[in-house]
């Protein structure tokens, strides 16, 4: 089955605390990036990636790294957590072509205490 | 850049009444995709119908329709025989054609179906 598989999907921490949320996809597909939801805000783009070992910013990338060492994964790290990234993340990829399609994870709520 | 507006935090409909959720957004480009999402409780992400800007017709998924003004930059979700289901958060968004990578969206628009 083609899916985009987050972990974990919720996960309580505290502030300082360095953490990684793994997404990895079976589809082969080029395109990978993470967006953060939040109430009021939609859905804002963190970082995304168009093929191994290349990544850059999206609209919200403080506080957060990522890697494509692997086509199928791309994990998000927050090496030092704050409260203000309490939030629910999602993982999405595309064919990375003019296909006109993303595929979501389950997403993964993330609490910073 | 591209934005996408959703001007209803939340609305409500009578089971089996139809309900619009209304969307505008802002591009300068010609080429590019508008979808609808809807979120339920148990968060995850449904494409509920996709609409190419080059194409003139509506697109319809049974239940689904859209309403898509190029010119105006508008794009409503009307839900017909709404279904206590249908209950969810519903956001509309924006790739542009060029790009599968990047798609924006608007706030959202919370919707209840009552019984």
């Amino acid at each position: 089955e083609a899916q985009v598989t987050q972990n974990p999907r919720y996960l309580i921490t505290v502030t300082g605390k360095k953490l990684t949320v793994t997404c990895s996809q079976n589809m082969n597909h080029e395109y990978m990036s993470w967006y953060r939801q939040d109430p009021g805000l939609g859905l804002r783009q963190i970082y995304y990636s168009m093929n191994v070992e290349v990544t850059d910013k999206g609209d919200v990338p403080e506080g957060y790294k990522v890697s494509r060492k692997e086509k199928r994964n791309f994990p998000l790290i927050l090496e030092s957590p704050s409260p203000n990234q309490t939030s629910l993340y999602f993982c999405a990829s595309s064919l990375g072509v003019q296909t006109g399609e993303l595929f979501f994870g389950e997403g993964s709520r993330l609490t910073v205490l | 850049a591209q934005t996408v507006t959703q001007s209803q935090p939340e609305m409500s409909v009578q089971e089996a009444e139809t309900v619009t959720l209304s969307c505008t957004y802002d591009t300068s480009e010609s080429n590019y995709y508008l979808f609808w999402y809807k979120q339920p409780p148990s968060r995850q992400m449904i494409l509920v119908i996709r609409q190419e800007a080059y194409k003139q017709q509506n697109a319809t998924e049974n239940r689904f329709s859209v309403n898509f003004q190029k010119a105006a930059k508008s794009f409503s979700l009307k839900i017909s025989d709404s279904q206590l289901g249908d209950t969810a958060m519903y956001f509309c968004a924006f790739m542009t054609w060029y790009n599968n990578n990047d798609m924006r969206f608007g706030a959202g628009t919370r919707l209840t179906v009552k019984p």
